[in-house]
């Protein structure tokens, strides 16, 4: 009953490096979403993925930030060129295929960057 | 600009009493609403969700209300058990042109339920 898995778990990068944040959904979940929280800061909404599309990233910072669902393999959250300001924690969540637009979000154990 | 607020940090409570946390939103295109559970190095865990066209929902031990006219949500848990200590987090939905996935949090209320 493997629920939604994220790694790693936690990550430290130095500023300027890449960091790569995996998640793969929980069996049977087609609809990827992952948030940032910054420290004392709620969860915020980044980007909605499908399989192969990218359904909204409104809340992707314009640079830097991309994220990808491929057909095989976890989803991928990429920040190149990490700067200070990007050190939080990292979750991602994921829903049934089909959904009405309210299925519930099981989120992952998040996964905590560090730059130093 | 937090279209979800949770305006008290933190909140200490006997086991056995009654835990209320409360939360206030601002975006009147917000149509669903839902709390959230999250210990420590763990994600965050679905409680209970209600849609505007309730103003009450159930589930064993935990209870929504709604008051739309005041945009204000409440979750109570009756009776607090120790195992309910953790950051309990309020989330809407509904600002995404009718679509539900985009969920905006607020910063979280640490419950302590004291044996």
């Amino acid at each position: 009953n493997a629920g939604v898995m994220q790694n790693p778990r936690h990550l430290v990068r130095r500023r300027g490096q890449e960091a790569r944040l995996r998640c793969s959904p929980m069996k049977g979940h087609s609809h990827v979403y992952w948030y940032r929280q910054l420290p004392e800061e709620g969860l915020k909404f980044m980007v909605y993925l499908q399989k192969e599309n990218i359904i909204d990233e409104s809340g992707m910072p314009k640079e830097r930030f991309s994220a990808e669902f491929p057909k095989e393999g976890p989803s991928i959250l990429r920040i190149q060129q990490v700067v200070r300001g990007d050190s939080a924690a990292y979750f991602c969540a994921s829903s049934p295929p089909g959904g009405s637009g309210t299925d519930t979000q099981y989120f992952g154990p998040g996964t905590r960057l560090t730059v130093l | 600009d937090q279209q979800v607020k949770q305006n008290s940090p933190s909140l200490s409570v006997q086991e056995g009493r009654i835990s209320i946390l409360n939360c206030d939103y601002t975006n009147s295109m917000f149509d669903y609403f839902l709390w959230y559970k999250k210990y420590p190095a763990e994600g965050p865990t679905f409680l209970i969700s209600i849609s505007s066209i309730k103003d009450k929902n159930e589930d064993g031990r935990f209870t929504v209300f709604l008051n739309k006219s005041a945009k204000h949500l409440s979750l109570h848990i009756v009776p607090s058990q120790p195992g309910d200590s953790a950051v309990y987090f309020c989330a809407a939905s509904g600002d995404s042109g009718g679509s539900n996935y985009k969920l905006t949090f607020g910063k979280g209320t640490l419950l302590t339920v004291n044996p």
